[in-house]
């Protein structure tokens, strides 16, 4: 069975340049996250989809970042522009949550992002 | 969310037994204690989960207090590969809530 699948795993960009990360969750995860993770730091959580819908996008700093999760599969993060501070590692990660299950994360390699 | 609390970092040789400590003294009723792990240049990996009962698994097990204010968890005989952060989460028992990393232990593992 295939992971969730990332891309592109690195990308180096000069300050206000857009970006743009892609990411295909398992098949038949209804819950879809991205994290971003700063270097020595834990993940932090972005946004975190239910199917199509946001239900949680508290830190996601939305004057520059936008997602979307179209048709309740993949996946798009764009930062729009980007700033020295935005160089990081983005994670996607999914989970099929039911009534009867805590819903494992399963997360992608991650894309490492650079901002010259 | 309720805090957790790790050593940053801890130190064991290869085919040793390991025990990663965590407190989480204001845990709730309904918080499941969570550790995930993460390998170098890599996504988060779940490990194993537990509510009261201490729990096995193929990767770990996880020994849980019985006030469950702390848990360690236990790798039987570390292994090169294990090398990595661990991470103790909790996590409301309802599965939609999110999972919040805080920084984890660094475990690093000597030949």
């Amino acid at each position: 069975e295939a992971g969730v699948v990332q891309s592109p795993r690195y990308k180096i960009i000069e300050k206000k340049q857009p970006v743009a990360f892609w990411c295909n969750p398992i098949s038949g995860h209804n819950t879809l996250y991205w994290y971003r993770q700063n270097l020595g730091q834990g993940p932090e959580l972005l946004i975190r989809y239910e199917n199509e819908e946001a239900v949680d996008d508290s830190q996601l700093p939305k004057d520059r970042f936008s997602a979307e999760r179209l048709k309740g599969v993949d996946s798009t993060l764009k930062i729009q522009p980007a700033e020295l501070g935005d160089s990081a590692v983005y994670l996607c990660a999914s989970s099929l949550v039911t009534g009867s299950n805590t819903g494992e994360l399963f997360f992608g390699e991650g894309s490492r992002l650079t901002v010259l | 969310d309720a805090k957790t609390t790790q050593p940053n970092s801890m130190e064991s040789n290869e085919e040793e037994p390991v025990h990663l400590p965590c407190n989480h003294s204001t845990i709730s009723g309904t918080d499941y204690i969570h550790w995930y792990r993460q390998l170098p240049s890599q996504g988060p990996e779940y490990v194993i989960h537990g509510l009261t009962s201490n729990v096995n698994n193929r990767m770990a097990s996880l020994a849980i207090a019985e006030d469950r204010k702390s848990s360690t968890l236990i790798l039987h005989r570390a292994t090169l590969r294990d090398a990595a952060v661990y991470y103790c989460i909790l996590r409301d028992v309802a599965g939609y809530s999110t999972l919040t990393f805080g920084k984890g232990t660094m475990l690093l593992v000597s030949p």
